[in-house]
């Protein structure tokens, strides 16, 4: 069993259009997150949700909006896309918020804005 | 802020060889330090972490030694195999505010048989 999967694996799509990417985990963590990594592959997390209340909320343009429906999902929808959005999209999760606990990563989703 | 800096990439060794990354970091608190690894079309995973200073972590027969008088992390292994391959992050979480982990840049590490 997959412990954090994403959908879809990639995405393609072109500029001004409105994306989602799915996240679940079957791991009865509470906290999960979503990480952005660019081309060069840095990564830096944007958002973080902790039994469904947004506690991290990085300097992430508007037009990104997180929702976790329950503690196993995170979604991220992506509104009017740009060039700039095309990297690789991580989410993980953790079993608490504190930094000191292990977060388990999803195989992410490349998005590639045309 | 917290940042972390890990040695530029891309590293190339032959198997068998000894292999050390460094990192080190800038932090206020007593952060926890991760190295995560990366493998080619796959998420991060945990290879191994530390949480106070003086403290050892090691996995697969990678070890990395959290000093706080040099604020270092550096990870070694003393014979690499061709199954190393894979990107290496350092990463640090503090112990205070929002506790978020916060990543190096990344090394890129390519064993040649």
């Amino acid at each position: 069993d997959t412990a954090v999967s994403q959908t879809p694996k990639y995405l393609v799509t072109q500029m001004g259009n409105d994306k989602s990417i799915k996240c679940e985990q079957n791991l009865g963590h509470d906290t999960m997150y979503w990480y952005k990594q660019d081309s060069k592959k840095f990564l830096k997390i944007m958002f973080s949700y902790n039994n469904k209340e947004l506690i991290i909320n990085e300097t992430v343009p508007n037009r990104f909006s997180p929702k976790s429906p329950d503690k196993a999902h995170l979604n991220l929808h992506i509104n009017s896309l740009e060039l700039g959005d095309s990297a690789v999209y991580f989410c993980a999760s953790s079993p608490g918020p504190g930094g000191r606990y292990e977060q388990y990563f999803g195989p992410g989703t490349r998005l590639t804005v045309t | 802020g917290n940042s972390v800096t890990q040695m530029e990439g891309p590293v190339t060794l032959s198997e068998e060889a000894f292999l050390t990354i460094n990192c080190t970091y800038t932090a206020t608190g007593y952060p926890s330090l991760f190295w995560y690894v990366q493998y080619p079309g796959e998420g991060l995973q945990l290879l191994l972490k530390a949480t106070k200073a003086d403290d050892k972590g090691s996995n697969k027969g990678f070890e990395a030694t959290y000093r706080k008088e040099t604020t270092s992390f550096h990870l070694e292994k003393g014979s690499v195999q061709v199954s190393d391959s894979a990107v290496y992050f350092c990463a640090l979480s503090d112990d205070r505010g929002a506790q978020k982990l916060v990543f190096g840049q990344g090394t890129r590490l390519t064993i040649n048989p």
